[in-house]
Formats: C-alpha cells, sequence, structure tokens
C-alpha cells in the first residue's frame, strides 16, 4: 500500500512553453501533497505544500505564479511550470503522506519527473 | 528550525564491507527520524525510520538508533552489496499534524566487487 505514482517520468519542451506534472496517491487519500525540486547530486528542496481544496503554501523564494499547484481532489495533485526556461530543467519529485496509516510523518515518494527545457 | 547534517560522500566501499553513514540532528522536542534511499534516476524509498528516543529502525540488513542524547542517527550495515550503491539521505519530521520533512544532503554509497 501506500503508493505514489507521478505522470510524466520525462518531458522535454521547448523555453517559453508550459509543462503539467501530476502526482497521483493510488491507495489512499492524501489531504496534503509536497512537492519537491532536486537539483543533480544535491539534495532535495522543498518548492510547496499542496492542500486539498485550498491554495498551496510556497517555501520562501518559490515563485508561485510560475509553478502552479493545484490540488482538487485527495487523490490528485498538480504541478504546473509555467513558461519554463531551461533553468528550471530539473528533476521534481513528490510526497504525500497518508494520514490513516501512522503518526510518524512518513512521507511516500512519486518515482519523480525529469524535466528539460531546451 | 529543524536541520539535519550528514555525512560528506562519496563513500567507496568494497563488498562485504561495514558501512556506517553519520547523521545529526538539530530539532525541537521529539521528531520522527528517517533515512531514505534513492537509486539513480529513481525516487525516495523509505528504508528505515524511528520514532521515539532509543527505537532502532531497520531493514534489508541497515540499522539506525534514535539517539536523543547525541541526537544522532547513524546508518549501519554490517555487510554491503553492490546493490547497495545509492544516495543515502537521512531526514527528519517534527511531531504531530502534516509537518515538513527536512533532508539532509544525501550521501552517495558505491561499492566495488
Amino acid at each position: 500500500g501506500a503508493v505514489v505514482s507521478q505522470h510524466p517520468s520525462r518531458v522535454i519542451c521547448k523555453s517559453g512553453t508550459s509543462v503539467k506534472i501530476e502526482c497521483r496517491s493510488l491507495d489512499f487519500q492524501a489531504t496534503t501533497m509536497f512537492w519537491y525540486r532536486q537539483f543533480p547530486k544535491q539534495s532535495l528542496m522543498l518548492m510547496a505544500t499542496s492542500n486539498e481544496g485550498s491554495k498551496a503554501t510556497y517555501e520562501q523564494g518559490v515563485e508561485k505564479d510560475k509553478f502552479l499547484i493545484n490540488h482538487a481532489s485527495l487523490t490528485l495533485s498538480t504541478l504546473t511550470v509555467t513558461s519554463a526556461h531551461p533553468e528550471d530543467s530539473s528533476f521534481y519529485i513528490c510526497s504525500a503522506r497518508d494520514p490513516d496509516r501512522d503518526v510518524s510523518n512518513e512521507q511516500f515518494f512519486g518515482p519523480g519527473t525529469r524535466l528539460t527545457v531546451l | 528550525g529543524n536541520s539535519v547534517t550528514q555525512m560528506e560522500g562519496p563513500v567507496t566501499l568494497s563488498e562485504e564491507a561495514f558501512l556506517t553513514i553519520n547523521c545529526t540532528y538539530t530539532a525541537t522536542g521529539y521528531p520522527s527520524l528517517f533515512w531514505y534511499v534513492q537509486y539513480p534516476g529513481e525516487g525516495l524509498q523509505l528504508l528505515l525510520k524511528a520514532t521515539k528516543a532509543d527505537d532502532k529502525g531497520s531493514n534489508k540488513g541497515f540499522e539506525a538508533t534514535y539517539r536523543k542524547e547525541t541526537t544522532s542517527f547513524h546508518l549501519e550495515k554490517g555487510s554491503v552489496q553492490v546493490s547497495d550503491s545509492a544516495v543515502y539521505f537521512c531526514a527528519l519530521s517534527g511531531p504531530g499534524g502534516y509537518q515538513k520533512v527536512t533532508f539532509g544532503t544525501g550521501t552517495k554509497l558505491q561499492v566495488i566487487p
């Protein structure tokens, strides 16, 4: 149980276009999901906390108008990178917590999406 | 705020060698502690966790003990295999509610035959 999927796994786009990444909890309901960004050989940087039915909470320094997050259902959160540029190229990972599972705040991670902006 | 410090890599070991990756943390209260593993090109997988002082998390031969007195959660394995080659992240999450996870910088482990 507690499986999180992401789609697509890889995407290549031209500079100036927008890209949508989906994060789904497959066998549990997640009222909160998290979006991370990982640069090569670096740790994960939390970008935002996605809350079902309300606005996302962005970390300091993350442009909310550039990285649009929508959490329209208990099993789906989307991250849209608007007007992507080469510096947005990165590995984007989402995670979710299963509130019915335990209280340790363990998060279940998706497999990640490799975004390359040409 | 919360922070996690883990030893820098890369760590290169021969197969069947003993592994230790040090991790210390700073947090208020009693956080939950985690080790995650990331294989090349993949997302993170939970390796083990501990939720209170003196708890020992274990999985696949890896162990880590929650040491409140030294604020540490060192990862150990008695005999590593080539398949253990990956990046290991120490992490913590504050107690209660939908708390953020704070990650260490990651330690790359390379096991050579």
